[in-house]
């Protein structure tokens, strides 16, 4: 089954404590992003990946690093993680045509 | 930078009735994609449909169809036949052609709510 996958999907810590929400995906895409969603502010793009070892800030890097080391991965870290990136994020992936993406579940971040 | 604007934050139809949300994008771009995504409670997003600036015809699957204006920048979904399944956040989006044609600018959402 095609399919994007995000761990954890549920996650509360506290302030600092760094973390990494994982994506993967078994669609061999290319491109591969991050977002955040926020009550009345929509989707908000964190990174994104053309392609293995591509990377490039969206809309909302601060605070956020990735990596694209395998085409099927995009992990995102949160190095020291603060309460304003309380947060539910979402893991996409496109191919082939443009703009269509297939999401993630949805990972909900609660930082303390 | 493109911008997408949804008017509607929250709105409501009788089951079966028909409903239609609003859109309406800025952008200097000529050729350009755009979507709506429906989110149910499950927050699983889910692509609904599609138009490419270029094609006049406006796209539709099954129950759902859009209005694609393209001098007025207005881009919005008609749902007929409403069913409590459609019950969902509606976010409209924006796609240009080029490097960053796989990226996407969201609008904020219209929540529907489908009465029984």
């Amino acid at each position: 089954e095609a399919q994007v996958t995000q761990n954890p999907r549920y996650l509360i810590t506290v302030t600092g404590k760094k973390l990494t929400v994982t994506c993967s995906q078994n669609m061999n895409h290319e491109y591969m992003s991050w977002y955040r969603q926020d009550p009345g502010l929509g989707l908000r793009q964190i990174y994104y990946s053309m392609n293995v070892e591509v990377t490039d800030k969206g809309d909302v890097p601060e605070g956020y690093k990735v990596s694209r080391k395998e085409k099927r991965n995009f992990p995102l870290i949160l190095e020291s993680p603060s309460p304003n990136q309380t947060s539910l994020y979402f893991c996409a992936s496109s191919y082939p045509r443009p703009g269509e993406l297939f999401f993630g579940e949805g990972s909900r971040l609660t930082v303390l | 930078a493109q911008t997408v604007t949804q008017s509607q934050p929250e709105m409501s139809v009788q089951e079966a009735e028909t409903v239609t949300l609003s859109c309406t994008y800025d952008t200097s771009e000529n050729n350009y994609y755009l979507f709506w995504y429906k989110q149910p409670p499950s927050r699983q997003m889910i692509l609904v449909i599609r138009q490419e600036a270029y094609k006049q015809q406006n796209a539709t699957e099954n129950r759902f169809s859009v209005n694609f204006q393209k001098a007025a920048k207005s881009f919005s979904l008609k749902i007929s036949d409403s069913q409590l399944g459609d019950t969902a956040m509606y976010f409209c989006a924006f796609g240009a052609p080029g490097a960053g044609s796989y990226q996407l600018t969201f609008g904020k959402g219209t929540k529907l709510s489908v009465i029984p």
